[in-house]
C-alpha cells in the first residue's frame, strides 16, 4: 500500500521559478525523507526531517513538516533544468522496518 | 565503483524461467532491500534483509525470494517469471531508518 501521496503529480515550470511538491501520509512516523529520479536511474537521497521537527534546509531545498496534518513539502528555489526529475517522498513509519514510498512528483524545468 | 551495483542492467526473459538479479554493496551497511517500481505507483517494498540471518517479506514477496549470501550481498530471484513483473526492480541499503537509503542503478525487467 502506498502511504505517502505526492501533489501535484506533474509540474512544468521556467528556469528560475520555485517549484513546490506536496506529500500526505497517514500513520505515525519517525522521519520523513525526499528523494530524486533522474529517468529510469537509482533514486538519490535528499534530505530527511524527523518527526520532531518542523522544517529543514539543504541548499537550495526547503522541506517542512506538519505531523498533525501528516503532510510535508519540499520546495525547490531558483529551479535550473538540471532539476528536472521525479521527485519522491517516502515516510519511516512507526512499526515498520523499512521505507515506504509515494508515487512521486514528476517535475519539468523547461530553460 | 557504484557503492551498491545492480546486475544486469537489462534482462529480457520468457514466461516460466528462473531468474537471478543481483546486488553487491561497498557501504559496509548491515540493511539491505529489495523495491520494485511500476510506472505511477511508485516503489513498493519486496523483501528487506538487517543482516545475513534476518530475511524478511514486504508488501509484494508473493512470486519472489531472496538470499543474503553475505553482509555485502543481497540477491532476489523469480522462481517462475510472468509478465507482470516486468517493472524496474532496485536494491538499496541503509545503516538504519534514521538515514537516507543508497540505491542500486536498477535492473529494467522484461518477461515476454
Amino acid at each position: 500500500s502506498q502511504q505517502g501521496e505526492e501533489d501535484p503529480q506533474a509540474l512544468s515550470i521556467q528556469e528560475g521559478e520555485n517549484a513546490t511538491m506536496n506529500c500526505s501520509y497517514k500513520t505515525s512516523i519517525n522521519n520523513l525523507q525526499w528523494y530524486r529520479q533522474n529517468s529510469g536511474r537509482g533514486l538519490v537521497h535528499l534530505i530527511l526531517i524527523r518527526s520532531n521537527e518542523r522544517e529543514k534546509h539543504s541548499g537550495r531545498l526547503r522541506v517542512t513538516l506538519d505531523t498533525s496534518k501528516k503532510s510535508s513539502s519540499l520546495l525547490i528555489t531558483a529551479s535550473r533544468a538540471a532539476d528536472t526529475a521525479s521527485y519522491f517522498c517516502a515516510t519511516d513509519d512507526t512499526g515498520r522496518r523499512a521505507l515506504t514510498f509515494g508515487s512521486g512528483t514528476r517535475l519539468q524545468v523547461q530553460p | 565503483d557504484a557503492d551498491v551495483t545492480q546486475t544486469p542492467r537489462n534482462r529480457i526473459t520468457k514466461t516460466g524461467k528462473r531468474i537471478m538479479l543481483e546486488c553487491s554493496q561497498t557501504k559496509g551497511h548491515d540493511r539491505m532491500y529489495w523495491y520494485r517500481q511500476d510506472p505511477g505507483l511508485g516503489l513498493r517494498l519486496i523483501y528487506y534483509s538487517f543482516d545475513v540471518k534476518d530475511i524478511n517479506k514486504g508488501e509484494i514477496s508473493d512470486g519472489y525470494s531472496v538470499s543474503r549470501q553475505a553482509q555485502a550481498k543481497f540477491s532476489l530471484s523469480l522462481e517462475s517469471a510472468i509478465p507482470n513483473q516486468t517493472a524496474l526492480y532496485f536494491c538499496a541499503t541503509s545503516d538504519s531508518t534514521a538515514e537516507g537509503y543508497t540505491f542500486g542503478s536498477g535492473t529494467r525487467l522484461t518477461v515476454v
